[in-house]
């Protein structure tokens, strides 16, 4: 079955490193893969998608890395701020699949200390 | 445009009772789905609709779970008889267009059955 692991429950960094989560996937081959942010008490709210054929993708302070082969995305937040800390969830996408083919990992919950 | 509208926000009641969670989507968007959300569990998809009609419902926990779109603009989820297990956050979603896109989440009700 199609399996989505998150690294560890809880990530804790100090204000201003580099922030790295990790996405692995089994049992997919997923032409997309998103990246959402959820904070306590609210929905999920879209950061980023990467396809298959990118390599890598930023936005602002955010950069997400996507490799087919190893079947792994990473999630880096540079410059990292107390406002970041937040959960981030993966969600890898089948090709060809409706989107209800979303299925999202556990997420990885990031505390930024000032 | 305010974004995915659930009801309630919150919920509580007793087991074997009727629960029905509401949600209006963002006006445009084709595509709606309800997932539900556990700290054991993490974000489960469990059923979408395209257009209205409901395309996957495979992971509706069991027959006490129904799911209704009746127009674009509305959708329910009801849970009879309801049960403790039940107890989790249900949060809606719409998107618009094929695959792949973002899914823009509502508030999420959160539903305690005791």
């Amino acid at each position: 079955s199609q399996k989505i692991e998150q690294n560890s429950e809880a990530l804790n960094i100090q204000e201003g490193k580099t922030a790295t989560l990790t996405c692995n996937y089994t049992n997919y081959s997923p032409a997309y893969l998103q990246w959402y942010r959820q904070d306590p008490g609210r929905g999920p709210v879209f950061l980023l998608l990467i396809r298959e054929n990118e390599k890598e993708k930023r936005k602002e302070r955010l950069k997400v890395t996507f490799d087919t082969t190893l079947k792994q995305s990473l999630f880096h937040i540079t410059a990292s701020q107390p406002a970041d800390s937040a959960t981030y969830l993966c969600a890898p996408q089948n090709y060809g699949g409706s989107q209800g083919n979303l299925i999202f990992g556990k997420g990885t919950k990031l505390s930024v200390k000032p | 445009d305010a974004g995915v509208i659930q009801s309630p926000r919150h919920e509580v009641t007793e087991m074997g009772q009727e629960v029905t969670l509401r949600c209006k989507p963002i006006s445009g968007h084709n595509s709606l789905f309800w997932y539900r959300q556990t700290m054991m569990r993490g974000l489960e998809l469990l059923i979408y609709f395209n257009n209205n009609v409901p395309i996957d419902d495979s992971g509706m926990p069991e027959d006490r779970f129904s799911a209704k779109m009746p127009n674009a603009s509305f959708s329910t989820l009801k849970i009879q008889p309801s049960e403790p297990r039940d107890s989790a956050v249900y949060f809606c979603a719409s998107s618009f267009g094929g695959s792949p896109g973002e899914l823009f989440f509502g508030e999420g009700s959160r539903l305690t059955v005791l």
